[in-house]
């Protein structure tokens, strides 16, 4: 089958920086995506992964190990409206994607 | 900038009415999607569409789904006979073809609400 794990909550404080990993098993790949969403939003989009490697994009950076079925989100400086569910999902040999259940990140003055 | 747009934001039925959720995709985009997320739970996959039809569909896309776009521009979601387990928000999303970007554009989501 297919699954998608990453952590249900994380809490973090102000100014610091927070990693949410992300594993995967899916049927073929075709990318790794990651996105934001605010209670009751829809998801933004952050970032896409196909190739291993680190992805940065301010102060979001997105990394990917394909051998590994493996990536990270990793927030630097914290803000309060960084508060929000995180959610992982992988574009599998159909181009279908596969969402894990999203990481709940929780933010601290 | 373009978006996705979706209407109706909040919609509330009776159980066993038929309910027809509207999405306008990026103009210039290939695929479309719909996904819905039951209050506090994961995003699901509906299904896909490309080239007017159905690319891909989950089991929750049952017989009561169809999706439909009538004119190039709307892309519908039907759902005939609602249920109360239909109750959720409902995503519409669009995307170019895969060139590298991989992103999905979603729409802000119509609440449907099924008593």
């Amino acid at each position: 089958g297919q699954n998608i794990d990453q952590p249900t909550e994380m809490t973090a404080t102000e100014g610091a920086i927070v990693q949410i990993n992300c594993t995967y098993q899916t049927s073929g790949f075709n990318g790794l995506f990651w996105y934001q969403q605010h209670a009751g939003e829809a998801p933004t989009f952050l970032s896409y992964n196909v190739l291993d490697g680190l992805e940065e994009k301010g102060r979001f950076s997105s990394f990917l190990s394909r051998s590994k079925g493996y990536s990270y989100l990793l927030l630097k400086e914290l803000q309060m409206k960084d508060s929000a569910s995180y959610l992982c999902a992988v574009m599998d040999s159909n181009y279908q994607l596969i969402w894990g259940a999203g990481t709940k990140l929780i933010i601290k003055p | 900038e373009p978006e996705v747009t979706q209407t109706p934001s909040h919609q509330v039925t009776q159980m066993g009415q038929e309910v027809i959720l509207r999405c306008v995709p990026i103009s210039n985009h290939l695929y479309f999607y719909w996904y819905r997320q039951i209050l506090g739970q994961k995003v699901e996959f509906l299904v896909s569409f490309y080239n007017n039809e159905i690319s891909e569909k989950s089991e929750i896309f049952d017989d009561q789904f169809s999706v439909e776009r009538p004119d190039g521009s709307n892309f519908t979601l039907k759902i005939r006979s609602t249920k109360l387990e239909d109750s959720a928000m409902y995503f519409c999303a669009s995307s170019a073809p895969l060139d590298g970007a991989g992103e999905l554009f979603f729409g802000e989501g119509s609440r449907l609400t099924v008593l």
